[in-house]
C-alpha cells in the first residue's frame, strides 16, 4: 500500500526555519517525482515545489522561491522541504504528493508561523 | 504564471447534475485534473487528462474540455459528494490550482 507520511510541522516565529519530511513506502520512491502542496487555514490548495526522481529538475512557486529548498534522499525513501525566512502567510497544512499526477497524497503536517 | 478560475460555490439537490467549470488560457494546450477534498482530509484525484477517471472513482464523475474551459460533471449528485473541488493544470515550471468550488448537495 502506498503511504506518504509528513512530519516536522509546528509553531515557529516569523523569520525562523523549519524542515519538513515526507516518508514514503509501498512503492519504488526513486522512480517517482514528488511535490509539496500547501493549504492555508480555510483557503484553497497552493502548489509549492516539485522535484524530479533524480533531483535533476526542481521548480518552486514564486511565493517561496529563494526561501524554501526541496530535496530528497532516495536511499532513505524521504522527501524534504527546508523552509527559511518564514512569514505569517506561510502558515498552512503542508502535503507531499507523488509525481505529476498528484494521485497519492499524505495527510499533511501543520506549520504555524506566529510570534 | 497563469490562473485558473472556478466559481466559488455550486448548489444542487440530491439526484441532480452538478457542473463545475474551470477556465484559463493554459487549458487550451494542457490537460486539467480535478480533486475532491472533504473537511479535514487530503485531496483525492477524481479526473485526470480532462476526462479520464481513476480506478475507484464512481462513474457519476466525468470531465470534459472545450477551448479554455474544462468542466467537472457529477451526474446524480449524492449527499456524500458534498465537498470542495479544485481544478489543476501544469505547464513547464508552472503548476497551479484553481481557487476551489464548494459543492453543496441538499
Amino acid at each position: 500500500e502506498v503511504q506518504l507520511v509528513e512530519s516536522g510541522g509546528g509553531l515557529v516565529q516569523p523569520g525562523g526555519s523549519l524542515r519538513l519530511s515526507c516518508a514514503a513506502s509501498g512503492f519504488t520512491f526513486s522512480s517517482y517525482s514528488m511535490n509539496w502542496v500547501r493549504q492555508a487555514p480555510g483557503k484553497g490548495l497552493e502548489w509549492v515545489s516539485y522535484i524530479s526522481s533524480s533531483s535533476s529538475t526542481i521548480y518552486y512557486a514564486d511565493s517561496v522561491k529563494g526561501r524554501f529548498t526541496i530535496s530528497r534522499d532516495n536511499a532513505k525513501n524521504s522527501l524534504y522541504l527546508q523552509m527559511n525566512s518564514l512569514r505569517a502567510e506561510d502558515t498552512a497544512v503542508y502535503y507531499c504528493a507523488r509525481d505529476s499526477t498528484l494521485k497519492r497524497w499524505g495527510q499533511g503536517t501543520l506549520v504555524t508561523v506566529s510570534s | 504564471s497563469y490562473e485558473l478560475t472556478q466559481p466559488s460555490s455550486v448548489s444542487v439537490s440530491p439526484g441532480q447534475t452538478a457542473r463545475i467549470t474551470c477556465s484559463g488560457d493554459v487549458l487550451a494546450k494542457k490537460y486539467a485534473r480535478w480533486f475532491q477534498q472533504k473537511p479535514g482530509q487530503a485531496p483525492v484525484l477524481v479526473i485526470y487528462k480532462d476526462s479520464e477517471r481513476p480506478s475507484g472513482i464512481p462513474e457519476r464523475f466525468s470531465g470534459s474540455s472545450s477551448g479554455t474551459t474544462v468542466t467537472l460533471t457529477i451526474s446524480g449528485a449524492q449527499v456524500e459528494d458534498e465537498a470542495d473541488y479544485y481544478c489543476y493544470s501544469a505547464a513547464d515550471n508552472n503548476q497551479v490550482f484553481g481557487g476551489g468550488t464548494k459543492l453543496t448537495v441538499l
